[in-house]
């Protein structure tokens, strides 16, 4: 079965400062995807990142970056410059072609400022 | 830029009411999701749906629930029966099917639904 781990419930960041929330996942799949999904508290869900399996290199996108580890199963985001409106809940989440999105616990992120 | 629409935003009903929850999925996406979040939990998925059926659903996808595509662009969840743990918010997602684009799921932005 596909599993999402994230292990830290919360985390805190100075505003301008660089956090990392991590991530893994537990696949018998070659082929997949993985996702950052930033939850604000409207509650909407909204796509940061994301991440082909068989590209090796790391997405990135403006200040947000991935640090993927393929052998590892491990999908770290990285935020620098963090600011206010990062604020939010993030969700690592996992997907094979067509099929569902699985979701891991979420990661409170608080910015301070 | 196209989105998932859903309505209603909020939706509050009584215990043992239906309850049918609308979703307009992007216009060329062929795959459709339900998913479900309660309060400060994670986000579970409930079923899917592609080509005019159903082709994977959850446990928590249970009789009491259906899904259906009435009319070529809408796609509804209905809860039979609502129960008090059935509060949450539901989310639809689409995605389309070219292997090349289709790496994501594009969310609605939820129907808060509150059983009393």
């Amino acid at each position: 079965a596909q599993t999402v781990t994230q292990s830290q419930p919360e985390m805190s960041v100075q505003e301008a400062e660089t956090v990392t929330l991590s991530c893994t996942y537990d696949t018998s799949e070659s082929d997949y995807y993985l996702f950052w999904y930033k939850q604000p508290p409207s509650r909407q869900m909204i796509l940061v990142i994301r991440q082909e399996a068989y590209k090796q290199q790391n997405a990135t996108e403006n200040r947000f970056s991935v640090n993927f580890q393929k052998a590892a199963k491990s999908f770290s985001l990285k935020i620098s410059d963090s600011q206010l409106g990062d604020a939010a809940m993030y969700f690592c989440a996992y997907r094979v072609y067509g099929n569902k999105l699985v979701f891991g616990a979420g990661t409170i992120l608080r910015v301070k400022s | 830029e196209p989105e998932v629409t859903q309505t209603p935003s909020h939706q509050v009903t009584q215990m043992g009411q239906e309850v049918i929850l609308r979703c307009v999925p992007i216009s060329n996406h062929l795959y459709f999701y339900w998913y479900r979040q309660i309060l400060g939990q994670k986000v579970e998925f409930l079923v899917s749906f592609y080509n005019n059926e159903i082709s994977e659903k959850s446990e928590i996808f249970d009789d009491q629930f259906s899904v259906e595509r009435p009319d070529g662009s809408n796609f509804t969840l209905k809860i039979r029966s609502t129960k008090l743990e059935d509060s949450a918010m539901y989310f639809c997602a689409s995605s389309d099917f070219d292997r090349q684009t289709n790496t994501e799921a594009f969310f609605g932005q939820g129907t808060r639904l509150t059983v009393v």
